[in-house]
């Protein structure tokens, strides 16, 4: 069956960095597109960044853009999130989604809490 | 940017109740509108695509119709496992984004 684990969360002091990982398996991780979903304590959900099978096209919102980097490697079922210049702002549980059906994210990790304070 | 909204923010039902929550995108979207639900604490689960296609395993209570900008989900009657929050996404654009959620709870 599909799964999706994230991993590499923690306690960050602001300014600091982090790499978030997304482990694959139970589909050819190769053939999809891949996303990181970000939710604030109590708020909505966030796509903060996805990135094309082949690595091609990557995209980020707004709120993230040229601090964090989204990543792959296929040979290994992994998608990656690297994460500089860190905020209180960016404090979420963060998780991986597959794009499936319907370019819905079909299937999504248990989340990774990323937590921005001094 | 294509902006979601949800309605209600949050609404109290009872189990066996037929609820409804309704999403609106900002401009005509077709129907690339998924619905999504998330239990306190748990990940987003993936319920419909293409605003009314049921994901496999979805229990048939749940049922999605709208097209163009005005969307619906409709629980025909509530089990006890059905209280959480329910997420539309836009599947239109890039952005893929959600509105702000709507909150089921036990009247």
């Amino acid at each position: 069956q599909v799964q999706l684990v994230e991993s590499g969360g923690g306690l960050v002091k602001p300014g600091g960095s982090l790499r978030l990982s997304c482990s694959a398996s139970g589909f050819t991780f190769s053939d999809f597109y891949m996303n990181w979903i970000r939710q604030a304590p109590g708020k909505g959900l966030e796509r903060i960044s996805y990135i094309s099978d082949r690595s091609t096209y990557t995209k980020y919102a707004d709120s993230v853009k040229g601090r964090f980097t989204i990543s792959r490697d296929n040979a290994n079922n992994s998608v990656y999130l690297q994460m500089n210049s860190l905020s209180a702002d960016d404090t979420a549980v963060y998780y991986c989604a597959r794009t499936g059906l319907g370019s819905s994210f079909d299937y999504w990790g248990q989340g990774t809490l990323v937590t921005v304070s001094s | 940017d294509i902006q979601m909204t949800q309605s209600p923010s949050s609404l109290s039902a009872s189990v066996g109740d037929r609820v409804t929550i309704t999403c609106r995108a900002s401009r005509n979207i077709d129907n690339y509108l998924s619905w999504y639900q998330q239990r306190p604490g748990k990940a987003p689960k993936f319920l419909i695509y293409g605003a009314s296609n049921l994901q496999s395993g979805v229990p048939s209570r749940f049922s999605g119709s709208g097209s163009g900008t005005d969307f619906t989900l409709t629980i025909s009657s509530l089990q006890p496992e059905d209280f959480a929050t329910y997420y539309c996404q836009q599947t239109y654009s890039d952005t893929r984004n959600f509105g702000q959620g709507t909150k089921l709870e036990i009247k």
